[in-house]
């Protein structure tokens, strides 16, 4: 049990164009998503908290209109990358709580996104 | 607020040695502590967590005991073989931050035959 499946695993974009990442609880309810961003040969940082049906709590530095967060299901949440510049590439992580079931939280495979 | 230290890397064993990843934390109140490994061009992998001191967490011969006088959770594994080459972050979650795991910089091994 206790699967989170990441979507597209990579992705190759146009500056300037838009990326959606989805972030699916595949056998149980996330009441809470995590997503972070990791630079190369950097840690984990994370970029923002969301609660189902609420809105993404932003870590300080980090731009709510140009990364988007959407949790509006207790299965997915999605994150989109806005206008996305060669300086937003980078691998995006997100896992995924189930308040009920305690404190750990299941991460996805992870998208590595490319922006040319 | 929390945090994680962890030994800088890279490091470099040869196979059958001893391995000892070192990794401390600040943090207020009782945080959960995990090792978690990431191979080459792959997500994380959660390698063996505790949630209370004194917790010892194993797996795949890695242990660490989470230690409260010295709030360490020291990764090791007494023979390390050469699919032990990754890299492994130490991390931290608490209630106060809404469980978010707070990681440290990580430490690339390399494991040679």
């Amino acid at each position: 049990g206790a699967v989170v499946s990441q979507h597209p695993s990579w992705v190759i974009c146009k500056s300037g164009t838009s990326v959606k990442i989805e972030c699916r609880s595949l056998d149980f309810q996330a009441t809470t998503m995590f997503w972070y961003r990791q630079f190369p040969k950097q840690s984990l940082m994370l970029m923002a908290t969301s609660n189902e049906g609420s809105k993404a709590t932003y870590e300080q530095g980090v731009e709510k209109d140009k990364f988007l967060i959407n949790h509006a299901s207790l299965t997915l949440s999605t994150l989109t990358v806005t206008s996305a510049h060669p300086e937003d590439s980078s691998f995006y992580i997100c896992s995924a709580r189930d308040s009920h079931r305690g404190s750990e939280a299941f991460f996805g495979q992870g998208t590595r996104l490319t922006v040319v | 607020g929390d945090s994680v230290t962890q030994m800088e890397g890279p490091v470099t064993l040869s196979e059958e040695a001893f391995l000892t990843i070192n990794c401390t934390y600040t943090a207020t109140g009782y945080p959960s502590l995990f090792w978690y490994v990431q191979y080459p061009g792959e997500g994380l992998q959660l390698l063996l967590k505790a949630t209370k001191a004194d917790d010892k967490g194993s797996n795949k011969g890695f242990e660490a005991t989470y230690r409260k006088e010295t709030t360490s959770f020291h990764l090791e594994k007494g023979s390390v073989q050469v699919s032990d080459s990754a890299v492994y972050f130490c991390a931290l979650s608490a209630r106060a931050s809404g469980y978010a795991l707070n990681f440290g910089k990580g430490t690339s091994l390399l494991v040679t035959p």
